[in-house]
């Protein structure tokens, strides 16, 4: 049981490049998220979802498109990278049934540079 | 969801009880207080969480108040590998998407 795997775990990119990051959880989980934290702050919501099919934005959704088309994979893409997009993203899962009775389980990072 | 404040920095010395306060003074009656924490680089973990009565697991305790304005995390013997970022936040569960919001934590040291 492999909880939340993102992929991949360190990326460079130059200015104006585009790449997808990839979260896939093996817990049957509804509800899935993204988040970026910059170095010092606390996480910040870029995009969620709900269920299979569906996605909304979070606090910080500018820049990031995301897509749920299977339950368990939730991918968050950035279409032109600019230097601002320079964080670590995580990803969560947690269950519907266990909003009030569960964490959220995270994945570990993936670390990403825009020179 | 309710704002939560905490303080930025704490020392604690091995082997003794970590007490990590949290206010939460506009918390609503449907929202449960939530406690994680962040290890260096790590993603975070979730440590317990409650609604009006005290809980406790195998890692922490949490003490709520009467009021239910504020509350503490405390680790019962606080060891080097308990060093990361604690968060508490509080939030509603199945409303709006069952987002947890992070603030800036308290950034733990345990001290040998």
């Amino acid at each position: 049981n492999a909880g939340v795997t993102q992929t991949p775990k360190f990326r460079v990119l130059k200015t104006g490049q585009s790449m997808t990051l990839l979260c896939a959880q093996d817990m049957n989980h509804e509800y899935m998220y993204w988040y970026r934290q910059d170095p010092g702050m606390g996480l910040r919501l870029i995009h969620y979802s709900v269920g299979e099919g569906t996605t909304a934005k979070g606090e910080v959704p500018d820049g990031y498109n995301v897509s749920r088309l299977k339950k368990q994979n939730f991918l968050l893409g950035l279409e032109s990278a600019a230097p601002s997009q320079t964080s670590v993203y995580f990803c969560a899962s947690t269950t519907r049934q266990g909003a009030s009775n569960y964490g959220y389980t995270f994945g570990s990072g993936t670390r990403l540079t825009v020179v | 969801d309710a704002k939560t404040t905490q303080p930025p920095s704490m020392d604690c010395a091995e082997g003794r009880a970590a007490n990590l306060p949290c206010n939460h003074s506009t918390i609503s009656g449907n929202e449960y207080v939530y406690w994680y924490r962040q290890i260096h680089s790590q993603g975070p973990q979730y440590i317990i969480h409650g609604l009006k009565n005290n809980e406790t697991n195998e890692m922490a305790s949490l003490i709520i108040t009467e009021d239910r304005k504020s509350s503490t995390l405390i680790l019962p013997h606080a060891t080097l590998r308990d060093t990361a970022v604690y968060y508490c936040i509080v939030r509603v569960g199945l409303a709006a998407g069952n987002k947890l919001t992070f603030g800036g934590g308290t950034r733990v040291l345990v001290k040998p």
